[in-house]
């Protein structure tokens, strides 16, 4: 079945300590992205990749880095996670950069 | 930037048509999406839009763009219960992957 699979769904931390939510699709996309949705602001692009070793910033990347190794994974780490950060983030594919694919999100709380 | 923009809320009764109306800016758009989220669950592609189209019709939904006006509608016949849910209305930036969404408007429908 073709899916973008996120784990953890849900994460329950603490300010400072790092965390890192992986991301993985079986589509064999170039594109990947990371969102988060907060009320009220719908969703915001976080960074995205277009290729293995290429990544770009997307409009909220601050105390968010990511890497794309391998085509099918994206982690998205959060180095010193701060409780602003509290969201719902989802990972997307894409094969031709427009029609996306979602993953079923991970609920992060930071105390 | 580019900003994609849509009421927070709407309420309608059982079999009764919605419409959900989103207005955007970017004048170069190439697809417009809309996307379903049920509570608790990830992001559902409804149906899209090509930019050189003015309706599209699947099933119980149907897709208005007006390039001038830089509107786009989805209207939803037939409202069932079980169509409540929050809709996003999204535009593509570029082909590189990046979508703008809106802040997404919750349908509510009353038997």
């Amino acid at each position: 079945e073709a899916q973008v699979t996120q784990n953890p769904r849900y994460l329950i931390t603490v300010t400072g300590k790092k965390l890192t939510v992986t991301c993985s699709q079986n589509m064999n996309h170039e594109y990947m992205s990371w969102y988060r949705q907060d009320p009220g602001l719908g969703l915001r692009q976080i960074y995205y990749s277009m290729n293995v070793e290429v990544t770009d910033k997307g409009d909220v990347p601050e105390g968010y880095k990511v890497s794309r190794k391998e085509k099918r994974n994206f982690p998205l780490i959060l180095e010193s996670p701060s409780p602003n950060q509290t969201s719902l983030y989802f990972c997307a594919s894409s094969g031709d950069g427009y029609e996306q694919y979602f993953g079923p999100g991970t609920r992060l709380t930071v105390t | 930037g580019e900003d994609v923009e849509q009421s927070l809320f709407l309420s309608v009764r059982e079999g009764d048509s919605s419409v959900i109306n989103c207005t955007y800016t970017d004048s170069s758009s190439t697809y417009l999406y809309w996307y379903k989220q049920e509570p608790g669950a990830g992001l559902q592609l409804l149906t899209y839009i090509f930019s050189n189209m003015d309706m599209k019709q699947d099933q119980r939904l149907t897709v208005l763009l007006n390039k001038k006006d830089k509107h786009l509608s989805l209207r939803i016949a037939d409202t069932q219960t079980g169509d409540s849910a929050i809709y996003f209305c999204a535009d593509t930036y570029n082909q590189g992957g990046k979508l703008i969404f809106g802040q997404g408007t919750e349908l509510s429908v009353k038997p």
